[in-house]
């Protein structure tokens, strides 16, 4: 699996949208890609993913750059909870002998300020 | 509700002392995974499992085995801690078809003296 690379910390106004890049610029054609959040020490949680098309869901929106090899989440609100670290993973979706291992690097840790 | 069990949640041991963490879904998934987090380091895979019987290392292995008898459950087993595997321990599982998000454990904060 392609490998992602992410800035180490961002800040962000309550209130105003926060949008995180995720370089991938080694990602294959059949790689997704998904973006998990971590709050405090708890599990990721699952936000949002997507292989060509920009996503949009109740969370955050996913833009995918027309060449797949970056990305950008959008939390178009940020609040207070939002502060958490946020985890970019490319990941192939077919049955196959590479979907095992995942590399999920260090993340971007996103403040939120009042 | 769907959710991966991980038992238990914090656990305190001595050097040597065989242990093992369990993880269980109730989602039916195939794929299932360990990982472990430390401070700097983030998330790093211990072990996966593709299947019932089929299981493959991650990145970090060593020290480590698994096993996967049957669907639901995949525990991570200790035979001899040390302290360097004191850590932040993390379960995953999902569907190995379309593009089915992972589903994370709540952790497992381990330290060996």
């Amino acid at each position: 699996d392609a490998k992602t690379t992410q800035p180490p910390s961002m800040d962000c106004a309550e209130g105003r949208a926060a949008n995180l890049p995720c370089n991938h610029s080694t990602i294959s054609g059949n790689e997704y890609v998904y973006w998990y959040r971590q709050i405090h020490s708890q599990g990721p949680q699952y936000i949002i993913h997507g292989l060509k098309n920009n996503e949009t869901n109740e969370m955050a929106s996913l833009i995918i750059t027309e060449d797949r090899k970056s990305s950008t989440l959008i939390l178009p609100h940020a609040t207070l909870r939002d502060t958490a670290v946020y985890y970019c993973i490319v990941r192939v979706a077919v049955r196959s002998n590479n979907t095992g291992k995942l590399i999920f690097g260090q993340g971007t840790t996103l403040q939120v300020k009042p | 509700e769907a959710q991966v069990t991980q038992n238990p949640r914090y656990l305190i041991t001595v050097t040597g002392k065989k242990l093992t963490v369990t993880c269980s879904q109730n989602m039916n998934h195939e794929y299932m995974s360990w990982y472990r987090q430390d401070p700097g380091l983030g998330l790093r895979q211990i072990y996966y499992s593709m299947n019932v019987e089929v299981t493959d290392k991650g990145d970090v292995p060593e020290g480590y085995k698994v096993s996967r008898k049957e669907k639901r459950n995949f525990p991570l087993i200790l035979e001899s801690p040390s302290p360097n595997q004191t850590s932040l321990y993390f379960c995953a599982s999902s569907s190995i078809t379309g593009s089915s998000p992972l589903h994370f454990g709540n952790g497992t904060r381990l330290t060996v003296t």
